[in-house]
């Protein structure tokens, strides 16, 4: 059974706070991204990676860094966390172009 | 333009009754389309995946492509109460890209 998880179901953070969110997957797939998920706006996607210390930006990479270090984990790093950055944050990975992405359980971030 | 653009919905249907959701692509050199459920405060899963030109069944779903018109849908027949949730259309194979592109989703409503 195909599975990533990501650290944390819910966080508050205080703003200027430096977060970390960790997303791992078993299934030993090169590609994996992180998303940010807002009511009327889809799916925006913040970092992209298709290889260990690879890493391409998405399109709103503004106040996010991510890391690579190991195949299986891809990290999304709030610098200095604001209320503008409260929302849901999805993780997913798939083996390559054109084949399924499969998703964590996403994180509900709020930034007070 | 959007890349991949999806009408916001709620898109409204009586139980037993045929959905049908659309989506339009803006680059002709897509080469896979997906069709993925989310429902309220849950991850995206996948529903359908179709390459090729026509129509492709799989069970009350039927993804239809028409790569000359960039369009995709998604047939949803006998629909259920329980198929109420967003319909996120999402492209790959993008001008040569490993990157996910996902619509904004359609929500739809299937009503008792």
């Amino acid at each position: 059974d195909v599975k990533v998880t990501q650290s944390s179901r819910y966080l508050v953070k205080r703003t200027g706070e430096k977060v970390f969110l960790e997303c791992v997957q078993d299934m030993d797939h090169e590609n994996m991204f992180w998303y940010r998920q807002d009511p009327g706006l889809g799916l925006r996607l913040i970092y992209f990676s298709y290889d260990v210390k690879m890493k391409e930006k998405g399109d709103i990479p503004e106040g996010y860094s991510v890391s690579r270090e190991k195949k299986e984990r891809f990290s999304l790093i709030l610098e200095s966390a604001s209320t503008n950055q409260t929302s849901m944050y999805l993780c997913a990975s798939y083996r390559q172009a054109n084949t399924e992405a499969f998703f964590g359980q996403g994180t509900r971030l709020t930034v007070v | 333009q959007k890349e991949v653009e999806q009408n916001s919905g709620p898109l409204s249907v009586p139980e037993g009754a045929i959905a049908s959701l659309n989506c339009t692509y803006s680059d002709r050199g897509s080469q896979s389309f997906f069709w993925y459920r989310q429902y309220s405060g849950k991850s995206p899963e996948l529903i359908m995946f179709i390459y090729s030109n026509g129509d492709k069944e799989d069970g009350r779903f039927t993804a239809q492509l028409n790569k000359a018109s960039q369009y995709v849908s998604l047939l949803i027949r006998d629909s259920q109460p329980s198929d109420s949730a967003t319909y996120l259309c999402a492209v790959t194979g993008t001008s040569g890209t490993y990157k996910y592109i996902f619509g904004t989703g359609t929500r739809l409503k299937v009503l008792a």
